[in-house]
């Protein structure tokens, strides 16, 4: 099992550009998320999908979209990137509905935004 | 805003010395769970406290929850330098509990 894998691993992009994070999990989990980490504040919560077809809303949502047209794929995109954008993004998944289930990360994708 | 702090942000020992860290959250959880973060990866999952539980202990870990203060505590026993990581505690979001708050976590440098 590959576990979550993010692509790419790292980009830079100037201001104004567009792009799609894609995640992948191969773990048949339902769940799946995306997460920005800067310095000093830790994670936060972009959005996330509870199944196939379903995204919603998490902490910092502004500037993003999100796709889940397949089970194991979860697209990040930024439309109109800003230097704001520069991060660290995580993308996870977990397996059920269930509330106790942990979450498994991905390696990553470091975003310059010049 | 954050759910969870954790504290110290920074905690420097020796090999062999025991690390304490803390987090306070600030609603009522379902469950808290410790993740570790080593430099330029990704998180991994540590351990899941249940709130109905007070103590959990996994090898050289142990967790301590207190529902009424709202805080925990990660205990690492006997650390060596591969401890050496960034350390967050994490609470559900909301009540359907389908996502998770982390702290901002406590960075951990244990010397040889």
């Amino acid at each position: 099992n590959a576990g979550v894998t993010q692509t790419p691993k790292f980009r830079v992009l100037k201001t104004g550009q567009s792009m799609t994070l894609l995640c992948a999990q191969d773990m048949n989990h339902e769940y799946m998320y995306w997460y920005r980490q800067d310095p000093g504040m830790g994670l936060r919560l972009i959005h996330y999908s509870v199944g196939e077809g379903t995204t919603a809303k998490g902490e910092v949502p502004d500037g993003y979209n999100v796709s889940r047209l397949k089970k194991q794929n979860f697209l990040l995109g930024l439309e109109s990137a800003a230097p704001s954008q520069t991060s660290v993004y995580f993308c996870a998944s977990s397996y059920s509905i269930m509330t106790q289930e942990t979450q498994y990360f991905g390696p990553g994708t470091r975003l310059l935004v010049l | 805003s954050q759910q969870g702090e954790e504290d110290p942000q920074a905690l420097s020992i020796q090999e062999g010395e025991n690390a304490t860290m803390n987090c306070s959250y600030k609603t009522s959880i379902n469950n808290l769970q410790w993740y570790r973060q080593n430099s330029g990866r990704g998180l991994v999952h540590l351990i899941l406290i249940r709130s109905n539980e007070r103590e959990k202990h996994s090898g050289r870990l142990r967790v301590t929850l207190d529902t009424s203060k709202k805080s925990s505590s990660l205990l690492i026993t006997a650390s060596r330098a591969a401890d050496t990581a960034s350390y967050f505690c994490a609470t559900l979001v909301n009540q359907a509990g389908t996502a998770l708050i982390f702290g901002k976590g406590t960075t951990l440098s244990v010397s040889s």
